[in-house]
């Protein structure tokens, strides 16, 4: 069958820095893909891995290990405007779609 | 530039009754996905159109259907509405269909009494 696991829900403080595990169980597997999503709103596309190794833009980082099935999300530098949930989602060739997770959603405390 | 516009942004229907959900993506972009969400889990891939022709579909039942047309923009359509069909729905654009960069509209939010 396919799965992504990913934390439910998850709690930093800002300015400290915090990772997003989520491993997957997919056929077909292209790359994995992370998206945000602030409550009421859209989902924005923060990262796409489709090899092996980190990903770094800006204050988000997205690692990917495919003989692990496993990826995180690293964001440093925590701000209050990056509470929101946080979805892995992978991209299946066969089927040209995104597979998601749950989510994770983010809570930050001043 | 505009971004992905989708219409209308709230609806409510009762059961049985059929609803038509549209979608223009970001100029340029050949594709065009739908996703079904619901409050408190991902979304659920629906529909994927690229050039016109059907890429993708998921595990929905044959009361969705969908199209897209010349100028790129799309419909998707449900018919026989059932409460369980309340729900979000998303329309993503990509300038490729076999990406995992889309770039959503705000959604369709569908309520069914």
């Amino acid at each position: 069958g396919q799965s992504l696991e990913q934390p439910s829900e998850v709690t930093a403080v800002e300015g400290a820095i915090v990772q997003i595990n989520c491993t997957y169980q997919t056929s077909g597997f292209y790359g994995l893909s992370w998206y945000q999503q602030h409550d009421g709103g859209a989902p924005t596309f923060l990262s796409y891995n489709a090899l092996d190794g980190l990903e770094e833009t800006g204050r988000f980082s997205s690692f990917l290990s495919r003989s692990d099935s496993y990826g995180y999300l690293l964001l440093q530098e925590l701000q209050m405007k990056d509470s929101a949930s946080y979805f892995c989602a992978v991209l299946e060739g066969g089927n040209y779609q995104l597979i998601w997770g749950a989510g994770t959603k983010l809570i930050i405390k001043p | 530039d505009a971004g992905v516009t989708q219409s209308p942004t709230h609806l409510i229907k009762t059961r049985g009754q059929q609803v038509t959900l549209r979608c223009s993506p970001i100029s340029g972009h050949k594709s065009v996905s739908w996703y079904q969400q619901v409050l408190g889990q991902g979304p659920q891939f629906i529909f994927q159109y690229y050039e016109k022709e059907e890429r993708g579909r998921g595990n929905f039942p044959d009361r969705f259907s969908a199209r897209q047309f010349p100028n790129y923009s799309s419909e998707l359509n449900v018919n026989a509405l059932l409460l369980g069909d309340s729900a979000l729905y998303l329309c993503a654009s990509s300038s490729q269909g076999d990406t995992g960069e889309l770039f959503f509209g705000e959604g369709s939010r569908l309520t069914v009494l």
